[in-house]
């Protein structure tokens, strides 16, 4: 079936590479929420789109983190001028609706920075 | 500012051992409180939402209790392939915004 994809599913990087990463969600899902996950830890919220409006951007770590979802359907995740602290799996998970419903989680990009 | 704490940390049952996991949270109205499922290197598959306290929801092995402070995951006689990371998230009333805890690792042996 289709679920939600992320690409690449592995990227390592040199210290101060930028890098992109991409995410797929279910057709027509309005929602989608970007997490960063550490070794042994739950998701940490980064950013949530409601179709093509960025409505939180909270939990990026810094202003060298940036995303887009400009057709309200295909997303990006930006790092610029990658540290080693930013090495983590990043999830991104898809909602039908808006608001409080259960999420479709794609199956990370694990991000290595040397 | 909303918290959720899971427990234990890790869990190791023999096969058939039933027993439970607790997630606790302090939030500010609660809209629903959520199980996942997650196995490595993969990402959180949903297994069940709560929105109310006295609610329960199950699904083959796994039981899902919720009270106004705490919510129970509860495994009947587990099976080697439920093993697996368990994580309990809450949405508050007032954003989109859920807040996950660290999960529990269980492992259950044949």
């Amino acid at each position: 079936g289709a679920g939600v994809s992320q690409s690449p599913r592995y990227k390592v990087a040199k210290r101060g590479q930028d890098v992109a990463l991409r995410c797929d969600p279910i057709s027509g899902h309005v929602s989608l929420f970007w997490y960063q996950q550490a070794l042994g830890q739950g998701p940490e919220f980064l950013t949530y789109f409601q179709n093509e409006a960025q409505l939180d951007k909270s939990g990026l770590p810094s202003d060298r983190f940036f995303a887009e979802r400009p057709e309200g359907s295909v997303s990006t995740l930006k790092i610029q001028r990658t540290q080693q602290e930013d090495s983590a799996v990043y999830l991104c998970a898809s909602s039908l609706e808006a608001g409080g419903h259960e999420q479709f989680f794609g199956p990370g990009t694990r991000l290595t920075v040397l | 500012e909303d918290q959720v704490t899971q427990s234990p940390e890790a869990l190791r049952l023999q096969e058939g051992e039933s027993s439970s996991l607790n997630c606790s949270y302090t939030v500010s109205g609660l809209r629903g409180l959520f199980w996942y499922r997650q196995d490595p290197g993969k990402g959180p598959e949903f297994l069940f939402t709560l929105y109310s306290a006295g609610e329960e929801k199950e699904k083959e092995r796994l039981k899902a209790t919720l009270t106004k402070k705490e919510s129970f995951l509860h495994i009947t006689a587990p099976k080697p392939e439920d093993s697996a990371t368990y994580l309990c998230a809450v949405h508050p009333g007032r954003s989109y915004i859920p807040t996950f805890g660290r999960g529990t690792s269980l492992i259950v042996h044949p």
